[in-house]
């Protein structure tokens, strides 16, 4: 069956405007999350949405960043007044949600670069 | 503060090699640890998912060991080839209220033919 897709696959903008980055998880998957991958750093988890429970946003780096999963399936991660620190690539990933046993499938992720 | 390293971060060998790559961790109180692929410009691909009460699992030739009690855990790839040339991460599930993982920085593998 189809994998996680992210859309876009790139996105360019200048400083201070707004970014709505895309998530569509496997269907069925009850768990979604949000990484970023800076330059040399390692992925950074920024947001885990479980089923219909409140989302843990404990990774979120800055109240610029937000996050919503409509109707348990896709999920919009959008960055306020962004600022060139904010460029990475972002990825989003899904799993059925049992934790113990899950394996977290990947999508392609979006490269955001910030002017 | 939970902690993955990975050694080293780059390797090359030549074809045909058997490597180890390792992967350490700081609290040993996991729920599981995964070890991805990623190509450059692409997502990640899972390879092995290790559950805390494993000791290791086996894909084709790649075989992943874990060892809690010291927090390591290697990943063995026999009979390198040049496809294999890729970034490899390792990432540790501590369960919980949150089902995220901690990543590791990578080891950047290139296999030469």
């Amino acid at each position: 069956g189809a994998g996680v897709s992210q859309s876009p696959s790139n996105k360019v903008t200048e400083k201070g405007k707004d970014v709505e980055l895309r998530c569509d998880p496997i269907s069925g998957h009850t768990a979604l999350y949000w990484y970023r991958q800076s330059l040399g750093q390692g992925l950074e988890f920024l947001i885990y949405f479980q089923g219909n429970s409140a989302p843990d946003k404990s990774g979120l780096p800055s109240d610029r960043f937000s996050a919503e999963r409509t109707g348990g399936s896709v999920s919009t991660l959008t960055i306020q007044r962004t600022q060139q620190e904010d460029s990475a690539v972002y990825l989003c990933a899904s799993s059925l949600g049992q934790q113990s046993t899950d394996t977290q499938y990947f999508g392609p992720g979006t490269r955001l670069t910030v002017l | 503060k939970q902690e993955v390293t990975q050694i080293p971060a780059a390797l090359s060998v030549p074809e045909g090699e058997n490597l180890v790559l390792n992967c350490s961790f700081t609290d040993s109180a996991i729920y599981n640890l995964q070890w991805f692929r990623q190509d450059p410009g692409k997502g990640l691909t899972s390879l092995l998912l290790i559950q805390s009460s494993q000791r290791e699992q086996t894909s084709g030739r790649l075989n992943a060991s874990l060892d809690k009690s010291s927090g390591r855990s290697t990943l063995y790839i026999a009979a390198s080839q040049p496809g294999d040339s890729a970034t490899y991460l390792c990432a540790v599930n501590y369960g919980g209220s949150q089902g995220n993982l901690i990543f590791g920085k990578g080891t950047k593998l290139s296999v030469k033919p």
